[in-house]
């Protein structure tokens, strides 16, 4: 059972415009939420996180947008430059269970056109 | 960021054998390390979440005795693939934190693609 769904496995958007990455989530003990950016034959590395005592943060031209009732979440990218072409993952932990080992989304595959 | 590394980055093995994949955290004490597996076109999975000097806690459905994962250093784990088989073809990715890190600062190492003939 996935209990972090993206269900968009691509994306294309042109460059300068807003890229909108779309994240679900069952599990209702998950309580902090985060974006990784991955390149091919690279680890992760963190964009963005959320606690979900907020709806919002906002870090750049990376924001992040937290709707709990929905269990939805969504990273938001304006503008879109080339260089944030990549996989974009999604993930989530729940507090308390240990050490926050994150459960993952299948990732989308953001592609930024010229 | 911390820096994370994995070793090797790739490997290639015939069935029945074991494989060792290192994971080092290069500029910080790494109290807790993850274990994650990634199929193609799958979410990373975590398959064990391991503390410094302690036994290493298993996701459920992964098999302990077959995934071996020694932390005996604040800055070293390694998982050993033990009698691979072809169905243990796969990316495992490493990710460190350290102590009284905030809940986002989990370091990941690039990955090593394991292959089993």
């Amino acid at each position: 059972d996935q209990q972090v769904k993206q269900n968009s496995p691509s994306l294309s958007v042109q460059e300068g415009r807003i890229s909108i990455l779309n994240c679900d989530y069952t599990n209702s003990m998950f309580d902090y939420f985060l974006w990784y950016k991955k390149y091919p034959a690279e680890g992760p590395t963190f964009l963005i996180s959320i606690s979900s005592i907020k709806d919002k943060n906002e870090d750049g031209r990376f924001t992040v947008f937290l709707n709990k009732s929905a269990k939805h979440l969504s990273l938001h990218i304006v503008p879109s430059q080339p260089g944030d072409s990549a996989v974009y993952f999604c993930a989530a932990s729940a507090a308390g269970g240990g050490a926050d080992g994150l459960t993952f989304g299948k990732g989308t595959h953001l592609i930024i056109q010229p | 960021g911390a820096v994370v590394s994995q070793h090797p980055s790739w490997v290639i093995c015939k069935s029945g054998t074991s494989v060792k994949i290192e994971c080092r955290s290069l500029d910080f004490q790494a109290t807790t390390m993850f274990w994650y597996r990634q199929f193609p076109k799958q979410s990373l999975m975590l398959m064990a979440t391991s503390n410094e000097g302690s036994k290493a806690t298993y996701e459920q459905g992964v098999e302990k005795d077959k995934f071996l994962i020694n932390h005996a250093s604040l800055t070293l784990s390694t998982l050993t693939v033990t009698s691979a088989h072809p169905e243990d073809s796969s990316f495992y990715i490493c990710s460190a934190r350290g102590p009284g890190l905030a809940r986002d600062e989990q370091f990941f190492g690039p990955g090593t693609r394991l292959t089993v003939l």
